[in-house]
């Protein structure tokens, strides 16, 4: 079946610092790509949405130049949390569109915690 | 008003229990999406619906497209089945999912 690696599966970073978080396609071409965020106990946020080979369209809020997001391949994505803050720590996890009966697939999230 | 509402928001029963959790939703919608979000955060994709009925395992999800309702029913529940149960759609086929608040399950043994 689809999978989708996420790594780090978390990551503590001091303040000011930026984290890139990458998710890739094991066996299956990821043409878009869907990047979430999770506070505590709440509902999964979409951040963004990128497409391979043009840039991220971004949700209202978000703001693109704190959260950097790089579609280069069929296979790789990238977010990364320029100058993270301590209200940049959540959980972010991203999912793929592929092929399967279930339509989507997810990988194993990312908890960042800025300290 | 939320485009997908979920229903109960927590859950308790007992090992062996038949469960139900429900889903209504207020727009046009490509599919539904059944989700499982583990305690440790992954989620995986329990089942993808556009209309009738699927079965996996003890696992059954329904869709009625007219009332915009589905329902996913866990049969002869299990402590292994304590999660958070997501009911999510996309309103045409690849697109983005708006999903609703989930269900928090505990099963107890």
């Amino acid at each position: 079946g689809a999978v989708v690696s996420q790594h780090p599966s978390w990551v503590i970073c001091k303040s000011g610092t930026s984290v890139k978080i990458e998710c890739r396609s094991l066996d299956f071409q990821a043409t878009t790509m869907f990047w979430y965020r999770q506070f505590p106990k709440q509902s999964l946020m979409l951040m963004a949405t990128s497409n391979e080979g043009s840039k991220a369209t971004y949700e209202q809020g978000v703001e693109k130049d704190k959260f950097l997001i790089n579609h280069a391949s069929l296979t790789l994505s990238t977010l990364t949390v320029t100058s993270a803050h301590p209200e940049d720590s959540s959980f972010y996890i991203c999912s793929a569109r592929d092929s399967t009966v279930h339509g989507y697939t997810f990988g194993s999230g990312t908890r960042l915690t800025v300290v | 008003k939320n485009e997908v509402e979920q229903s109960p928001q927590n859950l308790t029963a007992q090992e062996g229990e038949f469960i139900t959790i429900n889903c209504s939703y207020s727009v046009g919608i490509s599919a539904l999406h059944w989700l499982q979000q583990h305690p440790g955060g992954g989620i995986v994709s329990l089942f993808m619906l556009s209309s009738g009925k699927k079965k996996h395992g003890r696992l059954i999800a329904t869709i009625n497209i007219q009332e915009k309702h589905s329902s996913l029913h866990i049969t002869a529940s299990h402590p292994r089945d304590s999660a958070v149960y997501i009911c999510a759609v996309s309103k045409s086929s690849g697109d983005k999912l708006t999903f609703g608040t989930g269900t928090r399950l505990a099963v107890r043994p």
